[in-house]
């Protein structure tokens, strides 16, 4: 069964320091989405892609983020200077044609801000 | 923008039935998920409603009242392994494109007993 990856699973990585989180979604989806759960917390909306270009964001995603889809497989969410309230774990997601289908989860990556 | 009200905490006995409530508040509705999700794992999707009635996946049951802003997840034959975080999002429409995104309630955590 198709399923989205991620990677790393776990990044840990200094204030300030930019990262970069990896995902392929599932080959025959067209929409592209990142959400975060900070521990405790509900899953919060990042962002949604569709065609090359950011279709929808939340405030949370402000000018420190930002998304790319570098080839035809993976999706990559940068967050170029980390914060310590960027702790968190964050999800991946991918849908299908029409953008009402289901949003399917990748495992997420934990990223801990020291 | 959304609201999205369920229990926090819920314990049923094993091989009994348990149902989950969600009430929402929303200024669009596109369809409401349930998902699963174990401690430190992804949302798994459940079940999807778009239309007011119940929908029925084997041991899951999901259901719509559009006019109450109310749904309710239940859960038959409960087993040890449905002990999880049960997270209702609600979709929202008219994101041109598609992808609309999914706001997430702070789910309820089921614990299953023998």
């Amino acid at each position: 069964e198709p399923e989205v990856t991620q990677t790393p699973s776990h990044q840990v990585t200094q204030m300030g320091q930019e990262v970069i989180l990896r995902c392929v979604p599932i080959s025959n989806h067209l929409y592209f989405y990142w959400y975060r759960q900070i521990l405790g917390q509900k899953v919060e909306f990042l962002v949604s892609f569709y065609n090359n270009e950011i279709s929808e964001k939340s405030e949370i995603f402000d000018d420190q983020f930002s998304v790319e889809r570098p080839d035809g497989s993976n999706f990559t969410l940068k967050i170029r200077s980390t914060k310590l309230e960027d702790s968190a774990m964050y999800f991946c997601a991918s849908s299908g044609g029409l953008g009402t289908d289901t949003q399917y989860f990748g495992p997420g990556t934990r990223l801990t801000v020291l | 923008g959304q609201n999205i009200d369920q229990p926090t905490e819920m314990t049923a006995t094993e091989g009994a039935i348990v149902q989950i409530n969600c009430t929402y508040q929303t200024s669009g509705f596109n369809g409401l998920f349930w998902y699963q999700q174990h401690a430190g794992e992804a949302p798994t999707f459940l079940s999807y409603n778009v239309l007011d009635g119940l929908e029925e996946k084997g041991r899951f049951s999901s259901f719509l009242s559009r006019s109450k802003g109310y749904s309710y997840l239940l859960l038959k034959e409960l087993q040890m392994k449905d002990s999880a975080s049960y997270l209702c999002a609600v979709r929202d429409e008219g994101v041109t494109g598609g992808g609309n995104k999914l706001t997430f309630g702070t789910g309820t955590q089921l614990k299953v007993e023998l």
